[in-house]
């Protein structure tokens, strides 16, 4: 099992690209998030997904989309990117039975310029 | 954004050395949980904790859920170099999907 993987591991954006960030689990979990990890600031729940069909905003939604494209993907959108988006992205996932033991992908390192 | 409160913010210890952080909040959790974080890595589940006064180990690392269920702590016995990394403290409310995570300890471990 790969676990939770991520696409792209490094990224450079110029202000008002937009790119998207991929990722997929193969634990056949239910639920998946998406972080932002900043210096000193720990991490921070983006958006979420309980199930395939269903998004919800977590603490930090601004400047972002996801889609549930299955039960396997979820991705991340930055539709016009800010420098103050510049930050380590993860991906996780949670099964059903123990659904608050959470497993990271290894994070995409996004630079906007 | 409700954050808990995450102690020390910085460690530099002698391998061999004992260590303890902690983590508290103004709420209460139904769930602590423990990761730690190597450089350029995700986060890994080191010790997942469910009732208030549970102690729980997993080699040389004990955690325990306070009783008040506001607190967590987590101890390090005779630490490596490979112990060297950020450990995160999340906890989770009744009824909820999402992890509150503290700002991390990072340790370095001095050979």
């Amino acid at each position: 099992n790969a676990g939770v993987t991520q696409t792209p591991k490094f990224q450079v954006l110029k202000t008002g690209q937009s790119m998207t960030l991929q990722c997929a689990q193969d634990m056949n979990h239910n639920s998946m998030y998406w972080y932002r990890q900043d210096p000193g600031m720990g991490l921070r729940l983006i958006y979420y997904s309980a199930s395939e069909g269903t998004t919800d905003k977590g603490e930090v939604p601004n400047g972002y989309n996801v889609s549930r494209l299955n039960k396997r993907e979820f991705s991340l959108r930055l539709e016009s990117a800010a420098p103050s988006q510049t930050s380590v992205y993860f991906c996780a996932s949670s099964g059903q039975v123990y659904y608050n033991e959470q497993f990271f992908g290894p994070g995409t390192r996004l630079t906007v310029l | 954004g409700q954050q808990l409160n995450q102690s020390p913010q910085s460690m530099f210890i002698q391998e061999g050395e004992d260590v303890s952080m902690n983590c508290t909040s103004s709420s209460i959790f139904n769930t602590w949980l423990w990761y730690k974080q190597d450089p350029g890595e995700g986060p890994v589940l080191l010790i997942a904790l469910y009732k208030a006064g549970e102690l729980t180990s997993n080699g040389r690392l004990t955690a325990q859920f306070g009783i008040t269920r506001k607190d967590s702590f987590l101890n390090i016995s005779a630490s490596i170099p490979s112990d060297v990394g950020i450990y995160f403290c999340a906890g989770q409310k009744s009824g909820s999907e999402k992890l509150v995570f503290g700002k991390g300890t990072k340790l370095t471990v001095n050979p």
